[in-house]
């Protein structure tokens, strides 16, 4: 099992819609989880980070944590073709305090 | 506003050539990371460093060496160049705790001849 997992896509949403990017983790002591957006030939930027479960709101941008699941998700609501990039999930293994990122969900938002 | 910069941004390099990769941040950071990204792999960890001098393997560090001599500089070296190394590498820094985030430096695209 990898340490962090997500579908590699690509999602397709129309302009205006809710995007949905999910992951998941295997180590259930992990405390933090970050959301980054990577556009084609760029480094990653960080769009959000949460520790606590629930979910955590900045903007169009919606994180949603499930410890128990093990499950960490991020809602982009309004979706524009700027949001068009790939996302990485990572998060920060209690073991061994290493970040692991998972491969990345590309998404692509259709005007 | 963190700052990582990386000493090129393309690379062209022939097999077996010794070829160095340098990281500069700006924000003080403890820890300071290489990653290499090809398509379909992810990000994966070669090297890190928690301190000045100190370094630690990540998942993949055959072929690659680090050095640390001053807390703002992180470099990458590739000892004798392949063309498996052919990649995108990235350095990041983060601060001390686990609930720092991992800043990122704009990425060196190396092509191995």
């Amino acid at each position: 099992q990898k340490e962090v997992e997500q579908n590699s896509g690509p999602l397709s949403v129309p302009e205006g819609a809710i995007a949905s990017l999910n992951c998941t983790y295997s180590d259930r002591g992990s405390q933090s989880f970050f959301w980054y957006r990577q556009y084609s030939g760029k480094s990653p930027e960080l769009i959000m980070f949460i520790y606590s479960n629930g979910d955590k709101e900045d903007g169009r941008f919606t994180a949603q944590l499930n410890k128990a699941s093990q499950y960490v998700s991020l809602l982009i609501r309004d979706s524009q073709p700027s949001d068009s990039a790939t996302y990485l999930c990572a998060v920060n293994m209690a073991r061994n305090n290493d970040m692991r990122f998972g491969a990345g969900t590309r998404l692509t938002v259709k005007p | 506003d963190v700052k990582v910069t990386q000493s090129s941004r393309y690379l062209v390099k022939r097999t077996g050539e010794k070829v160095f990769l340098e990281c500069v941040q700006d924000m003080d950071h403890e820890n300071m990371f290489w990653y290499r990204q090809d398509p379909g792999l992810g990000l994966r960890l070669i090297y890190f460093s928690y301190d000045v001098k100190m370094k630690e393997k990540g998942d993949i560090p055959e072929g690659y060496s680090v050095s640390r001599e001053k807390k703002e500089r992180f470099s990458l070296i590739l000892e004798s160049a392949s063309t498996n190394q052919t990649s995108m590498y990235l350095c990041a820094s983060s601060g001390g705790g686990a609930w720092e985030t991992q800043y990122f430096g704009p990425g060196t695209r190396l092509l191995v001849l």
